[in-house]
């Protein structure tokens, strides 16, 4: 059973359409993070979210990009408006073993801008 | 701020070593090592802290100098599922993970 399940698994949208993105952790975990990978490429890092707030956020995490966690359980990624250029694999992920931040990631989610 | 590996590929036969490195110029709280399979998540496979330890994960094992921030991947007698590309994760503070650029290992029979 994965430790963090994200949807959709795959979505496909045109440019200028907004996107969300979920991760749903089972445990009860205070740190999540959202990395993005391009095909081929390395594992970026966006942005951390520590007891519903944002803690860290890099500079590809501009205005466009927003994490909630709405309801206590579901953590969404939202792109407010899709580009070419955000086409990529993003990846959930969750922190492991408490005082380490190991991470485990969910399966991703492959987002397609044409 | 994020780590830089080397190299960038290598390809082994099964049962030759392997040396991954990573260097980072910042000061590190610690290294951690994720591989990750074609079309698959990057998965953890081992984290060093600060103190110059080494750990090991089968027949993979790492060290980390702390003051040359810097860290070494092994891969001794490899095996055909040691294929994928491999991370080093520097973490500088404890809301971020830098990954590298990663390093493709293809181990042929």
């Amino acid at each position: 059973e994965p430790e963090v399940t994200q949807t959709p698994s795959h979505q496909v949208t045109q440019m200028g359409q907004e996107v969300i993105l979920r991760c749903v952790p089972i445990s009860n975990h205070l740190y999540f993070y959202w990395y993005r990978q391009i095909l081929g490429q390395k594992v970026e890092f966006l942005v951390s979210f520590y007891n519903n707030e944002i803690s860290e956020k890099s500079e590809i995490f501009d205005d466009q990009f927003s994490v909630e966690r709405p309801d206590g359980s579901n953590f969404t990624l939202k792109i407010r408006s899709t580009k070419l250029e955000d086409s990529a694999m993003y990846f959930c992920a969750r922190q492991g073993i408490a005082g380490a931040n190991v991470l485990t990631f969910g399966a991703g989610s492959r987002l397609t801008v044409l | 701020q994020q780590p830089v590996q080397s190299p960038q590929a290598v390809i082994l036969r099964e049962g030759e070593d392997a040396v991954i490195n990573c260097s980072s110029s910042k000061a590190l709280y610690s290294v951690h090592w994720y591989r990750q399979k074609h079309g698959e998540a990057p998965v953890f496979l081992m984290i060093l802290l600060k103190g110059g330890e080494q750990k090991g994960h089968e027949k993979i094992s790492a060290s980390f100098n702390e003051k040359k921030q810097q860290s070494s991947l092994y891969l001794t007698a490899s095996q055909l599922s040691y294929s994928g590309t491999y991370f080093c994760g520097t973490e500088i503070n404890d809301y971020k993970l830098s990954f590298g650029a990663g390093t493709t290992v293809t181990v042929r029979a």
